[in-house]
């Protein structure tokens, strides 16, 4: 079977940093994703994974470990904007659907 | 660039009817994927087309499920008859085949509700 693991809810003050982790088991691995959405809109992607390390786009970074079948997404400058949900996901190879975890809701507060 | 659309955006249908929703991809992603948001849960996956070939369907709950995609464009999703925990969202994502691609472009997704 394949699961991931990640907080159901994170709490976090405009301009902080927050770390939202993921841990996985799947059969087969390619890459591991991150989507954010917002209430009522669409999964929008915003970051991937397939070698260890750090990947930095702008506010945002991902880390993954496989090793240790673990990754993260760093949120930094916190903005009321970033208040959404955010899931991991993976695929066994590139084009595979892709499993997803339940989702963190991230609430950004003044 | 017009994103993958979704239709409708919402459909409110009684128990036994008939539904079919409606995806049209990015122009020229191959791939296309549909999957499901019961409330509360994770996205999970149910049908990936390739072209208008099935190369996936291990998610599709039950054969009250037909997805199809002819000619490889757009896709409908028909549930027929409806049942109460077919209730939650339903996205529909796509992708290129080649490069190398990892990411999906999700629809904005059809909120189904079967009371």
């Amino acid at each position: 079977g394949q699961s991931l693991e990640q907080p159901s809810e994170v709490t976090a003050v405009e301009g902080a940093i927050v770390q939202i982790n993921c841990t996985y088991q799947t059969s087969g691995f390619y890459g591991l994703s991150w989507y954010q959405q917002h209430d009522g809109g669409a999964p929008t992607f915003l970051s991937y994974n397939a070698l260890d390390g750090l990947e930095e786009t702008g506010r945002f970074s991902s880390f993954l470990s496989r090793s240790d079948s673990y990754g993260y997404l760093l949120l930094q400058e916190l903005q009321m904007k970033d208040s959404a949900s955010y899931f991991c996901a993976v695929g066994r190879s590139g084009n595979t659907p892709l499993v997803f975890g339940k989702g963190t809701r991230l609430s950004v507060i003044a | 660039e017009a994103g993958v659309t979704q239709f409708p955006s919402h459909s409110v249908i009684e128990k036994g009817q008939t539904v079919t929703l409606r995806c049209d991809p990015i122009s020229g992603h191959d791939n296309l994927y549909w999957y499901r948001r019961v409330m509360g849960k994770e996205i999970k996956f149910l049908l990936h087309f390739v072209k208008e070939s099935k190369q996936d369907e291990s998610g599709m709950p039950n054969n009250r499920f037909l997805a199809e995609r002819t000619g490889g464009t757009y896709s409908t999703l028909k549930v027929q008859p409806a049942e109460l925990e077919d209730s939650g969202v339903y996205f529909c994502a796509s992708s290129q085949v080649a490069g190398g691609s990892y990411e999906q472009y999700f629809g904005p997704g059809t909120r189904l509700t079967v009371t």
